[in-house]
């Protein structure tokens, strides 16, 4: 079955540190992309991938990393200087980038700040 | 600035009652929208879409109505179960540029 599997479901991480992300897809999509969620607010844009070892910056990215090395995969890295990375990131993918058709998305991973 | 804008955080409906979701968008350049429904703690799974070349897409108890004179969409769930109870988010795009989301609409489906 294809779809995107996001790891892990919940992460909790301490001030100061970074943390990675994980979301793979077999859907054998070109492009993939990194939402968060907050209460009460929409999702998000934080980076998106059109190909292969290539990103840009969505509409929230700073604080956070990315990187494309392989297809299938496109994780994300929410550093410390992320002020407020508490929320539920939400991973998706495309079969093209410019293509209006849906996304697909993964479970999500709630990151909590302890 | 919210380009998709979905004013109502929350609709309480009894089931077998029209469920009708809004949703306004201020972009004219937008071309396609989407509807996406969301359970507590999973992501987002498409519902249905439509082209801005239309003005109304049906699937099965899901019909998307587009005014673009208004820049308005709506969703409509006939007849709502309780199933149905979930978050809906409206979503646009521009040329398949990555989606612009509304904040949702929390929708009850009450017995």
């Amino acid at each position: 079955d294809g779809g995107i599997t996001q790891s892990p479901k919940y992460l909790f991480r301490k001030e100061g540190q970074n943390v990675t992300l994980s979301c793979e897809q077999n859907l054998n999509h070109d492009a993939m992309y990194w939402y968060r969620q907050d209460p009460g607010q929409g999702l998000r844009l934080i980076y998106y991938s059109q190909i292969v070892n290539d990103f840009q910056k969505g509409d929230i990215a700073e604080g956070y990393s990315v990187s494309r090395e392989k297809k299938e995969s496109f994780p994300l890295t929410v550093t410390s200087a992320q002020k407020n990375p508490t929320a539920f990131y939400l991973c998706a993918s495309t079969q093209f980038f410019q293509v209006n058709t849906e996304a697909f998305f993964g479970q999500g991973t709630r990151l909590t700040v302890v | 600035d919210q380009q998709v804008k979905q004013n109502s955080p929350s609709l309480s409906v009894q089931e077998g009652r029209i469920s009708i979701l809004n949703c306004d968008y201020t972009n004219s350049m937008f071309d396609y929208f989407l509807w996406y429904k969301k359970y507590p703690a999973e992501g987002p799974t498409f519902l249905i879409s439509i082209s801005s070349i239309k003005d109304k897409n049906e699937d099965g108890r899901f019909t998307v109505f587009l005014n673009k004179s208004a820049k308005h969409l709506s969703l409509h769930i006939v007849p709502s179960q309780p199933g149905d109870s979930a978050v809906y988010f409206c979503a646009a795009t521009v040329s398949g540029y990555a989606l612009n989301f509304g904040k949702g609409t929390s929708l009850l489906v009450t017995p």
